[in-house]
């Protein structure tokens, strides 16, 4: 029972280069989104989806691209690494949006930028 | 909008002490869920708690209780009998009626002592 995959696990970059963060969860959630979390600030939502071909920004979305184009992944790309960016990245889901709705969690991604 | 506050950085605890983690937020919606999440050093967000605004008894599960005061806009987190296992980062959530993602406070780092 995987849950929410996501890779890397660590990621070094040099600014400018691009990169994209996988995430794949098996338990037929609509709802996916990223977050990164940074010290102090707790974590804050770059980007979300409610299901397969739609998206939207969240608080912080400036540099990042996603896309959803199944169900199951929601890739996170960072167009030109800047070292802003350094952040440990967290993709989540959850069968829906309600109230109740608790999210499920990755590992993370613990990203440089130098 | 909502806003979450968690204003202890750190939290120090006797081992079988009870401890608890303090949560204030703000919103506008009439309805809303507020959650509980553990981080441990190992980097996974772990759900603990769920409590509803609408729920009339405050929400347990085992060692946690949620202590829920709406008319303050508090939900604190109740650990009793503290163990060494439970030294990790706290966050506090909420999600509002028709909100699409959780909001999340800066965190509690809660370190039990032997």
């Amino acid at each position: 029972n995987a849950g929410v995959t996501q890779t890397p696990k660590f990621q070094v970059l040099k600014t400018g280069q691009s990169m994209t963060l996988q995430c794949a969860q098996d338990m037929n959630h609509e709802y996916m989104s990223w977050y990164r979390q940074d010290p102090g600030m707790g974590l804050r939502l770059i980007h979300y989806s409610v299901g397969a071909g739609i998206t939207d920004q969240g608080e912080v979305p400036n540099g990042y691209n996603v896309s959803r184009s199944t169900t199951e992944d929601f890739p996170l790309r960072l167009l030109s690494a800047a070292p802003s960016q350094t952040s440990v990245y967290f993709c989540a889901s959850s069968y829906g949006t309600g109230l109740v709705e608790k999210l499920f969690f990755g590992s993370g991604t613990q990203l440089s930028v130098l | 909008a909502q806003k979450i506050t968690q204003t202890q950085p750190g939290m120090f605890v006797q081992e079988k002490e009870a401890v608890t983690l303090d949560c204030t937020y703000d919103t506008s919606d009439q309805s809303y869920g507020l959650f509980w999440y553990k981080q441990p050093s190992s980097g996974e967000m772990i759900f603990l708690i769920y409590q509803g605004s609408y729920d009339e008894q405050n929400a347990t599960e085992g060692r946690y209780s949620l202590n829920f005061q709406k008319a303050r806009k508090s939900a604190n987190l109740v650990i009793s009998a503290s163990q060494l296992g439970d030294s990790a980062m706290y966050f506090c959530a909420m999600r509002g009626t028709g909100r699409r993602a959780l909001t999340f406070g800066s965190g509690t780092r809660l370190q039990v002592q032997p």
